[in-house]
């Protein structure tokens, strides 16, 4: 299955900590994109990495790509509490649809 | 920051009524592409669009189910006869040629009573 996982499923930190969740799948990653989701609403693009890639940065976000290992980071820094949300790692895998996987929920607590 | 835009925000209709979603997406992007997010569950791919014609579809999208590009700005996704389980959040999407970035919408929220 090309379906991603994400690891932890949620995640509670304190305001201010660093919170760092994964996602893996089960064949080669090709262009794998972080998605924000605030509570039912729209999924929000914080960045993509090539399969060439192995670390990203934008802002307080850092994701890391392991080919080896089929997985990656993302790492948000000095989190605050509009961080709060679902977070979905997806892939193409070379086709035209994204594959999400199964989301992390991000629990900022001030 | 350009944006894409998805009406109505929420829709409510009867089993068996047709419902139209529209889209409007970035200017300039190709691709378009429709997917759903039934409550707590993984965001679901349906269906993808370029130069007039669908380019993939899953199994989801079935005869129930059309896309159209009506007017070259809006993007449509048309249910004939809902069902209790299209239940769910349409999100439309869309990318430039040159990027593998998808962009979505805030979705439209698809009550079927």
């Amino acid at each position: 299955s090309q379906q991603g996982e994400e690891d932890p499923q949620a995640l509670s930190i304190q305001e201010g900590e660093n919170a760092t969740m994964n996602c893996s799948y089960k064949t080669s990653i090709n262009n794998l994109q972080w998605y924000r989701q605030n509570s039912g609403r729209g999924l929000v693009h914080l960045i993509l990495i090539r399969s060439n890639e192995r670390e990203k940065h934008s802002g307080r976000l850092r994701v890391t790509l392991d080919t080896s290992k089929k997985s990656s980071s993302l790492l948000i820094t000095a989190s605050r509490a509009a961080d709060t949300a679902s977070y979905f790692c997806a892939d193409n895998f070379g086709n035209e649809k994204l594959t999400f996987g199964t989301g992390t929920r991000l629990t900022i607590i001030p | 920051e350009p944006e894409v835009t998805q009406t109505p925000s929420h829709q409510v209709t009867q089993m068996g009524q047709e419902v139209i979603l529209r889209c409007v997406p970035i200017s300039n992007h190709l691709y378009f592409y429709w997917y759903r997010q039934i409550l707590g569950q993984k965001v679901e791919f349906l269906v993808s669009f370029y130069n007039n014609e669908i380019s993939e579809k899953s199994e989801i999208f079935d005869d129930q189910f059309s896309v159209e590009r009506p007017d070259g700005s809006n993007f449509t996704l048309k249910i004939r006869s809902t069902k209790l389980e299209d239940s769910a959040m349409y999100f439309c999407a869309t990318r430039d040629r040159n990027y593998n970035e998808q962009f979505f919408g805030p979705g439209t929220r698809l009550t079927v009573l």
